[in-house]
């Protein structure tokens, strides 16, 4: 069974028009939450750690929420350069296990 | 900081031949973990370290693959014998718990593609 599994796994969204992707996951004792961003050839890069539930962040057009089973990344009125694939990864120990991801386009 | 560095970021080979791939990780981190990417499966983790000591190798799939980390500035993965099933990204990233950030993320290099035909 899948500990973190994110939904949806692809979206496609016009400019502006806002979303949620979503993340949920099974592991007890979290000890943190991250969203990373992956474009087509590079490494994941970091964009948030979430640790308690009620707990926000954001950046720029992105805020990300936790709650104790879920966590979502809000994108608001989105641009192309928002498109790439959207990474949820929670740490249990010192592990740091990533859901598939969700691929957001974004057109134009 | 030149990030973590991966090389090569491309490797094609033949079933059966031995890859390496390498790592060197942001100076002063001292975790250091391997991860592989594929699109059925996403990101695993093969292999995490400790100021260069393995702590977990369960995600390694078989005993054809090895990692090492000689010192806190170079790693590798090798699969020896390499098999077509082996093709994915192999992705190393490096982190630290020093000071305020217990749970600091990770910082990842941009991979090696390895194709094995």
């Amino acid at each position: 069974e899948d500990q973190v599994t994110q939904s949806p796994e692809a979206l496609r969204l016009q400019e502006g028009e806002s979303s949620s992707l979503n993340c949920s996951y099974t592991v007890s004792g979290l000890r943190g939450l991250f969203w990373y961003r992956q474009d087509p050839g590079k490494g994941p890069e970091f964009l948030f750690t979430l640790y308690s539930a009620g707990e926000e962040k954001e950046k720029e057009r992105l805020k990300a929420t936790l709650t104790k089973k879920e966590s979502f990344l809000h994108i608001t009125a989105p641009k192309p350069e928002d498109s790439a694939t959207y990474l949820c990864a929670v740490k249990e120990d010192d592990k740091i296990i990533f859901g598939k991801g969700t691929r957001l386009h974004i057109l134009p | 900081d030149a990030g973590v560095i991966q090389s090569p970021r491309h490797e094609v080979t033949e079933m059966g031949q031995e890859v390496t791939l390498r790592c060197k990780p942001i100076s002063g981190h001292d975790y250091l973990f391997w991860y592989r990417q594929t699109m059925m499966r996403g990101l695993e983790l093969l292999i995490y370290f400790n100021n260069n000591v393995p702590i977990d190798d369960s995600g390694m799939p078989e005993d054809r693959f090895s990692a090492k980390m000689p010192n806190a500035s170079f790693s590798t993965l090798k699969i020896q014998p390499s098999e077509p099933r082996d093709s994915a990204v192999y992705f190393c990233a490096s982190s630290s718990v020093r000071g305020a950030a217990p749970n600091s993320p990770l910082h990842f290099g941009n991979g090696t593609r390895l194709t094995v035909t």
